[in-house]
């Protein structure tokens, strides 16, 4: 079974202060992870993912995440917010064989604001 | 390439009643997954459709039920609403076939409230 867990609910940061916002996840396989965001009333966008290779994963708007396995952690980072960023940000993993292939497991969320 | 489309965007039902929601998928994806969101949880996994037919479930009950049409659309039906169901429901579509499945697309959901 997989699980994930964000450690932070919410986040506030000032603008143009860097950010990190928390996952660990909880797997008997191995998995690919991902990060999504949400802004308000609108879908899942995804922002990155880590599906093998290097353990550093860039994704878009400025954002980066780093793979570490025996941590089981997959954190997202931006070194400078902007206001544009406030928004719910979700974890995911999905195993990467077996008959859960291509289901998404999602932590409750960590909403960022940016206060100018 | 078109996005993911879902309708309705708002609805309102009584508990009891039954509930049609749609999907269009992103253009050639062949696989659609369906999501719950509750409010202020993370999506959970309802099911997922791979050409037409059913892919995996999660845990919910048999009142949601799905369709995949040839065309990739497909519907997501509840019956017997309780309001428990109250939630924004997300369809996500992929490729299923050529190894790109794990990059779900998403639609901006329904949102649905029961009464």
């Amino acid at each position: 079974a997989q699980s994930v867990t964000q450690l932070d609910s919410q986040v506030p940061v000032f603008e143009e202060a860097p950010v990190e916002l928390r996952c660990n996840y909880s797997s008997s396989v191995s998995v690919y992870l991902f990060w999504y965001v949400q802004y308000p009333n609108q879908g899942l966008q995804l922002l990155l993912k880590y599906l093998s290779g290097s353990t550093l994963v860039k994704g878009i708007n400025g954002f980066e995440a780093e793979f570490n396995k025996s941590q089981t952690s997959f954190h997202l980072r931006k070194p400078s917010v902007h206001i544009s960023d406030t928004a719910e940000y979700f974890c995911a993993v999905t195993p990467d064989r077996g008959s859960t292939l291509g289901r998404l497991y999602f932590g409750r969320g960590t909403q960022l604001t940016v206060w100018p | 390439e078109t996005g993911v489309t879902q309708s309705p965007t708002h609805l309102i039902k009584t508990r009891g009643q039954q509930v049609t929601l749609r999907c269009s998928s992103q253009s050639g994806h062949n696989t659609v997954s369906w999501y719950q969101q509750a409010l202020g949880q993370g999506p959970q996994f309802i099911f997922q459709y791979y050409r037409e037919e059913e892919n995996g479930r999660g845990n919910f009950p048999p009142r949601f039920s799905g369709l995949q049409f040839p065309n990739y659309s497909s519907e997501l039906n509840v019956n017997a609403l309780e309001l428990d169901d109250s939630a924004l429901y997300l369809c996500a579509s992929s490729l299923g076939s050529t190894g790109l499945w794990e990059t779900q697309y998403f639609g901006p959901g329904t949102r649905l409230l029961v009464l």
